[in-house]
């Protein structure tokens, strides 16, 4: 089925670990997206791509890197994990924002 | 403090009554969406407005988007349990913007 994938489902992380969270979308769109989702938060913005090549930082970028690798995939990367970075984390894609994004199942990362 | 600003936070009813939720800020959206999520899932669009006064509805789904393009309302009729989930609402500051979401509304629709 056409969707965004992301891997892996699960993770565990002790502090100061490192990881890339794995993402990738078989819809053609430009645009990708990271957001974390933490209880009564909604969803927070961590970094964006508007087209292969460019990436920038949205709400809450500290800790964290991506690569757009190509147009399909856009990875994000944690150098040190931090508890605070316990969260779970999704990848989305869309055309423009009018048009809504479509959203991978998520990684639940626990950092401890 | 959040953008856009979602009441009730969690919302409990029976089966067969109505709910309704609210999605409000002080800045005016170009579009406003709404998504819903099951566990262990992404959010899923339900529908996009993009008109102030603008009515959706989807079967027993009823979204409007305020004259003021500032706020949105979901109203679920005769919700049933498969209606359960997290609501979220989210907005486009402007045409191609990035989304910003609100914090959520969790339904529970008992049997």
């Amino acid at each position: 089925n056409a969707g965004v994938t992301q891997t892996p489902k699960f993770q565990v992380l002790k502090t100061g670990q490192s990881m890339t969270l794995q993402c990738a979308q078989d819809m053609n769109h430009n645009s990708m997206y990271w957001y974390r989702q933490d209880p009564g938060m909604g969803l927070r913005l961590i970094y964006y791509s508007a087209s292969e090549g460019t990436t920038d930082k949205g709400e809450v970028p500290n800790g964290y890197n991506v690569s757009r690798l190509n147009k399909r995939e856009f990875s994000l990367r944690l150098e040190s994990a931090a508890p605070s970075q316990t969260s779970v984390y999704f990848c989305a894609s869309g055309r423009q924002g009018i048009y809504g994004y479509t959203f991978g199942s998520g990684t639940r990362l626990t950092v401890v | 403090t959040q953008l856009l600003e979602q009441s009730p936070q969690f919302l409990s009813i029976q089966e067969g009554e109505n709910l309704t939720v609210y999605c409000n800020s002080s800045s005016v959206f170009s579009s406003l969406q709404w998504y819903r999520q099951e566990p262990g899932e992404g959010p899923v669009l339900l529908v996009t407005v993009v008109t102030g006064g603008e009515v959706k509805k989807l079967k027993r789904l009823t979204f409007q988007f305020g004259d003021a393009r500032k706020d949105s309302s979901l109203h679920i009729t005769a919700a049933q349990p498969g209606d359960t989930g997290l609501y979220l609402c989210a907005g486009a500051r402007a045409a191609g913007n990035k989304l910003t979401f609100g914090g959520g509304t969790r339904v529970l629709v008992k049997p």
